[in-house]
């Protein structure tokens, strides 16, 4: 499995909180995602970075601010939760050297809950 | 219309069967394609890519029709561990990947 590990893994708060989530990866590989997973939506993208200092919007960012101060670690940001951002989170990496063919790999996720 | 779709299902089989699911997506310049396996409550993996000329890994086949636009995904001998949601995953991008993702077809395979 690839090395991937997202923090925390479950985490209820209450509306108005921020909210940091972290993935960590072992892989060295450039590209790092976020994404996130609602009922009779297939997984949105919500930012995503290709490379330290470097990243850019998905289609579903308002709300979400992301951080890569070092190739491992993507952090992802909401500055005040609201209940509409009760999902589960997916980080992603994958390896650009292999082009658009390079499959992406997933960490565990984190469920949130916003109250 | 969404830009990759699924039939939810969810797919009833039994033990040895072979099932069979389609993918349709709406952007001819997609690049490339996957299909991802997600348990119940748990990540998405990399069943396989899916390769203009069709490709096959163990019970698993995955055709790519570029003119009608859908890929599927064939399942032979089903066992009980397949049972599982499987995702039609397309890459529109070029260079950068931007993977847009079905809703999932769930396969439920009984004794």
């Amino acid at each position: 499995d690839a090395g991937i590990t997202q923090s925390p893994r479950h985490k209820v708060t209450e509306t108005g909180t921020p909210v940091t989530l972290r993935c960590h990866q072992t892989e060295n590989h450039r590209y790092m995602y976020w994404y996130r997973q609602d009922p009779g939506h297939g997984l949105r993208l919500i930012h995503y970075s290709y490379g330290v200092k470097d990243t850019d919007k998905g289609e579903v960012s308002d709300g979400y601010s992301v951080s890569r101060s070092k190739t491992e670690d993507f952090l992802l940001t909401l500055e005040s939760a609201t209940s509409s951002q009760t999902s589960v989170y997916f980080c992603a990496i994958s390896d650009p050297d292999r082009g658009s063919e390079a499959p992406q790999h997933f960490g565990d996720g984190t469920r949130l809950s916003i109250l | 219309r969404k830009e990759v779709e699924q039939d939810p299902g969810p797919f009833n089989v039994p033990e040895g069967a072979t099932v069979a699911f389609n993918c349709t997506y709406s952007n001819s310049a997609s690049q490339s394609f996957f299909w991802y396996r997600q348990d119940c409550r748990k990540e998405p993996k990399l069943l396989m890519s899916v390769y203009s000329s069709g490709n096959e890994d163990g019970r698993f086949t995955a055709q790519l029709n570029r003119a009608s636009q859908y890929i599927s995904l064939l399942i032979r001998d089903s066992k009980l561990s397949d049972s599982a949601t499987y995702l039609c995953v397309v890459n529109k991008g070029t260079g950068f990947q931007k993977l847009v993702f079905g809703t999932g077809t769930r396969l439920l395979v009984s004794p």
